[in-house]
């Protein structure tokens, strides 16, 4: 059935450095692909988005490409800060069905 | 806008006893959805409706769980008797129809701890 798969953590990173998460996909039709953030103690925002292949989304700093080839949508950011720590989330929406989550990959970073 | 609120944020209980969650959707968002978060299993969508109306409710976990949607601006999820494995954070969370569908909005949460 549809899923999202990403990287397990968690990961520590120290400030400024390079950050990929790994997420891909499996899913019918050409899916819209989303990252989702959640800072401590909140829930869940839309951090970016792509709805078509090659797109790339973007936002503080984090990118995210649509890779319809290999089914994958990784979240980069060049330059990690203390306050980027959270959980990130992908996910994908398909036909009419809800969103379809990944587990969450915690990020710690530390000065 | 004050976004999703959820109540309470933080519930203690003892195994049992009967727990009440409540959430207040965003006004004008057609749609609902319950999750619950736990290490072991990450997010879970146990149950969302649309217009009030449940739409799918496979994410609940047992006839223990139950969630009513009265009108567009509440809605609760009831554990009833609740046990310590359903120790967990539950969101609240809701979103327009059409094209914005892809944007939910969380609540903050709540806390469960059943002892």
């Amino acid at each position: 059935g549809d899923s999202v798969t990403q990287m397990e953590g968690p990961m520590t990173l120290s400030e400024e450095a390079f950050l990929t998460i790994n997420c891909t996909y499996t899913a019918t039709g050409y899916p819209s692909l989303f990252w989702y953030v959640q800072y401590p103690g909140e829930g869940l925002q839309l951090l970016l988005k792509a709805t078509k292949a090659d797109d790339k989304g973007s936002n503080k700093g984090f990118e995210a490409t649509y890779r319809k080839e290999t089914t994958s949508f990784h979240l980069e950011k060049g330059s990690v800060q203390v306050s980027d720590s959270a959980v990130y989330f992908c996910a994908f929406l398909s036909g009419n069905t809800p969103l379809v989550f990944g587990k969450g990959t915690r990020l710690s970073v530390i000065a | 806008d004050a976004g999703v609120i959820q109540s309470p944020r933080h519930e203690v209980t003892e195994m049992g006893q009967e727990v009440t969650l409540r959430c207040k959707p965003i006004s004008g968002h057609n749609s609902l959805f319950w999750y619950r978060q736990t290490m072991m299993r990450g997010l879970e969508l146990l149950i969302y409706f649309n217009n009030n109306v449940p739409i799918d409710d496979s994410g609940m976990p047992e006839d223990r769980f139950s969630a009513k949607m009265p009108n567009a601006s509440f809605s609760t999820l009831k554990i009833q008797p609740s046990e310590p494995r359903d120790s967990a954070v539950y969101f609240c969370a809701s979103s327009p129809s059409g094209q914005g569908k892809e944007k939910l909005f969380f609540g903050s949460g709540t806390q469960l701890s059943v002892l």
